[in-house]
This record gives C-alpha cells, structure tokens and sequence, in this order.
C-alpha cells in the first residue's frame, strides 16, 4: 500500500477555506485517494475520494495533482463542526476486500 | 442512513475474562472490518472479512479472534483479555468494489482492569 505523509497539524479561521495537503508519491495506477475524518470520541467518516480527476461533493473538494503524488481537500467555508482529525488514505486491495490503512492524519483546528 | 451499531459504548472487563464485541450493520455490505485506535499509534486493521464464514488477518490478529456467521454480523473476541488490549474499537463495513467509502460505527471503549 502507497504511504501517505500528512502535517500533523493545521488552524483555520471559521468561514475560511481549509486545504489539507497530502502526499502519496508512491501511489500505484489503480489505487484510489480517500478522505476520511475523525470528529473526537466518534467512528471515521467518509468525506471523498478520487482516482485522478477532481472530485466534488456536498462536503468537500479533492484536487489531485497531476503525476497523482499529491492531493488537497478543501472544505470551502470550514465551520467549527469540521474540527477533526482529517486522513488521507490510498486504498489497497487485498484478497476482494478493501483494506484501509490509517495514518497519523492532520488535527485541523477551527477558529472562531 | 445506512448503520453501523456496535453494541456497546463503554466496556470494563477483569483480565482474564472473555471479551465479545459485536457490530451489526444493515446495509447489506459484503466486508466487515474490526480496528483498534490507541493513541499516538493512529487506527490499526485488527481481522476483517469479506464473506459469511469467511475471515482474514490484519495487522495486528494476536489475542483476537473473529465471527462472521451472518452477512450482517461481525463479531470480535478477547479470549482472554488483557490490559495491553484496552483501547477504542471500531468496526466498518463496505461494500465490494473501489467506489465505496467505509461507513463506521461510533467504537466501543473497552477498559481491561
């Protein structure tokens, strides 16, 4: 599985843009980007995920560079509610299930 | 909304005893998947399984063991519980395939005294 190197830490202003960088310079072909985040004392959610186009949701944005070595997610106006542990996972298939390996991610602050 | 329910929160069990962590999911997914979350040391895949009676080792298998007999079951087991194995447990499920996010339950905290 392609390792992924996150900040361990970011502070944003409420109403800002928050962009979240990860890099994954090893990540192969068919392997995809996901975005997972950990609000405290909760279960990881999913927020988004991309394989080498830019992907868009109700939650977030995910630009992937164009050699695939890099992302950044965007949550577009950040609130208080996105204080989080966000993860930055490449996916690797083994034996017809999907194994996600965690890593350390980035603690992303919200300030009012 | 599709669900994960794991079906504890908190959980303080003696060393010794055996442990049983249940998750249930109803979304028909194919893989089920038990991690636990330690600080410092971030979330590591302990068993997994991508079919009824099926189930694979992940990362750190040592003192677990698993059951899958229904598709919407997983269940994780302490056989015997020790405190090196309190720690925060998740369970995920998905569906097969690599356009499908996992969907997590809320963990069960599990305390060995």
């Amino acid at each position: 599985d392609a390792k992924t190197t996150q900040p361990p830490s970011m502070d944003c202003a409420e109403g800002r843009a928050a962009n979240l960088p990860c890099n994954h310079s090893t990540i192969s072909g068919n392997e995809y980007v996901y975005w997972y985040r950990q609000i405290h004392s909760q279960g990881p959610q999913y927020i988004i995920h991309g394989l080498k186009n830019n992907e868009t949701n109700e939650m977030a944005s995910l630009i992937i560079t164009e050699d695939r070595k890099s992302s950044t997610l965007i949550l577009p106006h950040a609130t208080l509610r996105d204080t989080a542990v966000y993860y930055c996972i490449v996916r690797g298939l083994i034996q017809g299930a999907q194994k996600l390996v965690f890593g350390q991610g980035t603690r992303l602050t919200i300030n009012p | 909304d599709v669900k994960v329910t794991q079906s504890s929160r908190y959980l303080v069990k003696r060393t010794g005893e055996k442990v049983f962590l249940e998750c249930v999911q109803d979304m028909d997914h194919e893989n089920m998947f038990w991690y636990r979350q330690d600080p410092g040391l971030g979330l590591r895949l302990i068993y997994f399984s991508y079919d009824v009676k099926m189930k694979e080792k992940g990362d750190i298998p040592e003192g677990y063991s698993v059951s899958r007999e229904k598709k919407e079951r997983f269940s994780l087991i302490l056989e015997s519980a020790s405190t090196n194995q309190t720690s925060m447990y998740l369970c995920a499920s998905t569906v097969g395939g690599q356009d499908y996010g996992y969907t997590f339950g809320s963990g069960t905290r599990l305390t060995v005294v």
